[in-house]
């Protein structure tokens, strides 16, 4: 049973790049949660989403910044027009749609790295 | 603002030691409080997990202590292991929303 798969695991950007993260939920898990997490800080969360929905997106920054889950497929992260400052780890979890909804299970993260 | 707040920021303890790390939170609609272990380039893993209903759950050698009235909890490991060193994160959400992550303790076990 695989766990949450990201990828990329690394990302090189340069400035004013487009960035796509790609998160597959574990199996049989249909939200989605994306979170930041900067060098020494833990993590902020960005959006919650369920399949075709955006449920939260509260800690999504305004500009720039989106995310869907499609019927078929990743969930995806997007920053457009990439600037130094969206360097970060960036992970998300999953839960399932039913029962413990509470336990997130994390990935393994993408490190973006903006030049 | 930080809606968990997490201390202390590092801690070396000796081998066989208790580990201890603290958090506390303001909003009383939290309803689950879980403890993630993170390895340097790792993604969080779920360590243990309470409920406010319960002042204290423990799974080997971890045990959550749980203070509803305080509005605090913490994370002791017994026995401390040097595999035990890692990052932990405490953290809080309220009916299975967003997480609300504590900074961080950067846990050292020295043999």
């Amino acid at each position: 049973n695989a766990g949450v798969m990201q990828n990329p695991r690394h990302l090189v950007r340069r400035r004013g790049q487009e960035a796509r993260l790609r998160c597959s939920p574990m199996k049989g898990h249909s939200h989605v949660y994306w979170y930041r997490q900067l060098p020494e800080e833990g993590l902020k969360f960005m959006v919650y989403l369920q399949k075709e929905n955006i449920i939260d997106e509260s800690g999504m920054p305004k500009e720039r910044f989106s995310a869907e889950f499609p019927k078929e497929g990743p969930s995806i992260l997007r920053i457009q027009q990439v600037v130094r400052g969206d360097s970060a780890a960036y992970f998300c979890a999953s839960s399932p749609l039913a029962g413990n909804r509470e336990t997130q299970y994390f990935g393994p993260g993408t490190r973006l790295l903006v030049l | 603002q930080q809606q968990v707040k997490q201390s202390p920021q590092s801690l070396i303890v000796q081998k066989g030691g208790i580990s201890i790390i603290n958090c506390a939170y303001e909003n009383t609609a939290f309803d689950y409080f879980p403890w993630y272990q993170q390895f340097p380039g790792k993604g969080p893993a779920l360590l243990i997990a309470i409920r406010p209903d319960v002042s204290e759950k423990k799974e080997g050698r971890f045990t959550i202590s749980f203070n509803k009235s305080a509005k605090q909890f913490s994370l002791h490991i017994m026995d401390s292991q040097p595999g035990d060193s890692a990052t932990y994160f405490c953290a809080a959400s309220m009916a299975g929303n967003q997480f609300y992550f504590g900074t961080g303790t950067s846990l050292t076990v020295i043999p």
